[in-house]
């Protein structure tokens, strides 16, 4: 069954620093999203990414945070400078057309901000 | 705005025994719904999904939800539990229009199978 990738598994950086999430999502899916889940708590709604574009962005997904599609394969988000309430895990998930099907989830990056 | 409820940060089930994971929801119009399983350190795997229809569905590894438009809920159920079932268990709703609709989840529960 295809699946969606996600690299690296960890990534441990400095404050301030910037870093790149990548994900490769299911090859025929068309609307792609970032979920994000602070250790112990829930999993958080970031933003959504169709046709080239953001379709949605929660509040948490300021100007600090931007997605892109650079190819036909790859979808990620950059954190332009980091900060320790960043640290989570990031999921990245890709779906189909059609809403009625399941969001596809990929295993996640840990992101560590020291 | 959509907003999901499991009531229980945890649950605990003998193995063998019938196991329920409460979740009740809330969103505009008609729901799409969705129980999803976290291992640890793994992503979210998807389980079973209402979409229409017939208010029991069944998903994977003998997991089954039903849903009850009257009581805006979407238990999880299963007849006799297994340890290999405990996980992190989530249920999420989105509404039933727009392919790019977010979904969003309850803060979930943790399943704990006893042998």
């Amino acid at each position: 069954e295809p699946e969606v990738t996600q690299t690296p598994s960890h990534q441990v950086t400095q404050m301030g620093q910037e870093v790149i999430l990548r994900c490769v999502p299911i090859s025929n899916h068309l609307y792609f999203y970032w979920y994000r889940q602070i250790l112990g708590q829930k999993v958080e709604f970031l933003v959504s990414f169709y046709n080239n574009e953001i379709s949605e962005k929660s509040e948490i997904f300021d100007d600090q945070f931007s997605v892109e599609r650079p190819d036909g394969s790859n979808f990620t988000l950059k954190i332009r400078s980091t900060k320790l309430e960043d640290s989570a895990m990031y999921f990245c998930a890709s779906g189909d057309t059609y809403s009625n099907q399941p969001q596809h989830f990929g295993d996640g990056t840990r992101l560590s901000i020291l | 705005a959509q907003s999901v409820a499991q009531p229980e940060d945890q649950v605990n089930v003998a193995e063998g025994n019938p196991l329920t994971v409460k979740c009740t929801y809330s969103v505009s119009g008609n729901p799409y719904l969705f129980w999803y399983v976290q291992y640890p350190n793994r992503g979210l795997q998807f389980l079973l999904k209402y979409i229409t229809g017939d208010n029991l569905v069944k998903g994977s590894y003998g997991f089954e939800a039903e849903f009850n438009k009257s009581q805006t809920s979407f238990h999880l159920k299963k007849p006799s539990a297994l340890v290999s079932d405990s996980a992190l268990y989530f249920c999420a709703v989105r509404p039933n229009s727009g392919g790019y609709q977010k979904v969003t989840f309850g803060i979930g529960t943790k399943l704990q199978v006893i042998p």
